[in-house]
């Protein structure tokens, strides 16, 4: 039973495009994280909902947008894809401010061409 | 700023040999720290963390790491590498005054040798 489930696994679309990432997570975590992982494998934290209540909003382009409709799931919009957004991203949760760390899905992989 | 830094980009070890990953940090107070392990096509596996206490801490798959306040440095060993442990390991820190945005290092690559 995953623990953190991400979907779709891989996800290749055309520029201009507007696609979605959904994660779950069966934990019972309060917050869920979207980190990137660029091609040289360094990870940058996207946002963080704790609650569904957004807590962290890094500089990110406006054409990305979460959605958390409760605590377990976390989604991820992107309008308008962009060759610069190639990356995996990776959807994260934990209990509280995670001081036990956290649990990371296995990644989407999204290539833009 | 708060930073997390793995001086070493790629490391090659022979199978059977000890090994050593370093990390060090810079936070405004000691933060919480940890270990992540990341496959290839996975994604990441937490190996172990710190909060206090005993410096010396236990993880899965045979790893320890040391915390060192003097030197901020909380680096990972494993006394004998197996060829499965040939992986990404980033280190990780944060605190509870970050609203739980933990700071990732830039990952150490980790190459076993027959």
């Amino acid at each position: 039973d995953t623990a953190v489930s991400q979907t779709p696994k891989y996800l290749v679309t055309q520029m201009g495009n507007d696609k979605s990432i959904k994660c779950e997570q069966n934990l019972g975590h309060d917050t869920m994280y979207w980190y990137k992982q660029d091609s040289k494998k360094f990870l940058k934290i996207m946002f963080s909902y704790n609650n569904k209540e957004l807590i962290i909003n890094e500089t990110v382009p406006n054409r990305f947008s979460p959605k958390s409709p409760d605590k377990a799931h976390l989604n991820l919009h992107i309008n308008s894809l962009e060759l610069g957004d190639s990356a995996v991203y990776f959807c994260a949760s934990s209990q509280g401010s995670g001081a036990y760390g956290y649990t990371f899905g296995s990644g989407t992989r999204l290539t833009v061409v | 700023a708060q930073s997390v830094t793995q001086p070493d980009i790629h490391i090659t070890v022979s199978e059977g040999a000890s090994l050593e990953l370093r990390c060090n940090y810079s936070y405004g107070a000691t933060p919480y720290l940890f270990w992540y392990v990341q496959s290839p096509g996975q994604g990441l596996q937490l190996l172990l963390k710190y909060f206090s206490g005993d410096t010396l801490v236990q993880g899965i798959k045979g790893f320890e790491a040391e915390f060192k306040r003097s030197q901020s440095s909380f680096n990972l060993r494993k006394p004998s590498v197996h060829w499965s442990d040939a992986a990404e390991y980033f280190c990780a820190a944060t605190s509870n005054t970050n609203a739980g945005k933990s700071t990732f290092g830039d990952g150490t690559t980790l190459t076993v040798k027959p």
